[in-house]
């Protein structure tokens, strides 16, 4: 069975400072993984998809992640944060078939 | 944006009553996803439609069901609401399966 792991639940950063947030996967076959970020009383936006090749995947508002198949993560990263960064990020993973898993999320605190 | 719409966008029901929701796939998507998502919680895969069949279904009882529509628009039935179905419910569409998903805004049901 697949799973995901956000290791942190919340991530306060100040503003302008670099952030990662962290994520493990479990699978026995090849995985497709995402991000998306939620902001309040919204829905779910894509922020970078990794489906094959490079393992470094640039994503939307500066966001990149790096696949790690050794140690099955895909950790999200951004070098400058803005205030407008604050929101809910999710990690997820699709084996191909029908379901997406997704983790429990992080929420990101940008503080001024 | 991304073309899927749901509705209503917020909802209140009495535990025990029925419930429908709508979900509008954005134009040539064939294959809609239904999410859970409890307050503080990453979404919860309940089922997929593709080409106006339950493609997969994840772990939720029976009591929840679907439809989809010729025009691939489709509907989530909760019957007999309990309490710890307050959540929002998100709809996400796709292309085909194993394509990205695009997701609405969710409707906010709350069971008092």
């Amino acid at each position: 069975a697949q799973s995901v792991t956000q290791l942190d639940s919340q991530v306060p950063v100040f503003e302008e400072a670099p952030v990662e947030l962290r994520c493990n996967y479990s699978s026995s076959v090849s995985v497709y993984l995402f991000w998306y970020v939620q902001y309040p009383n919204q829905g779910l936006q894509l922020l970078l998809k990794y489906l094959s090749g490079s393992t470094l995947v640039k994503g939307i508002n500066g966001f990149e992640a790096e696949f790690n198949k050794s140690q099955t993560s895909f950790h999200l990263r951004k070098p400058s944060v803005h205030i407008s960064d604050t929101a809910e990020y999710f990690c997820a993973v699709h084996t191909g078939g029908f379901k997406t898993i997704f983790g429990a999320g992080t929420r990101l605190f940008v503080k001024a | 944006e991304t073309g899927v719409t749901q509705s209503p966008t917020h909802l209140i029901k009495t535990r025990g009553q029925q419930v429908t929701l709508r979900c509008s796939s954005q134009s040539g998507h064939n294959t809609v996803s239904w999410y859970q998502q409890a307050l503080g919680q990453g979404p919860q895969f309940i089922f997929q439609y593709y080409r106006e069949e339950e493609n997969g279904r994840g772990n939720f009882p029976p009591r929840f069901s679907g439809l989809q529509f010729p025009n691939y628009s489709s509907e989530l039935n909760v019957n007999a609401l309990e309490l710890d179905d307050s959540a929002l419910y998100l709809c996400a569409s796709a292309a085909a399966m194993n394509t990205e998903a695009f997701f609405g805004q969710g409707t906010r049901l709350t069971v008092v």
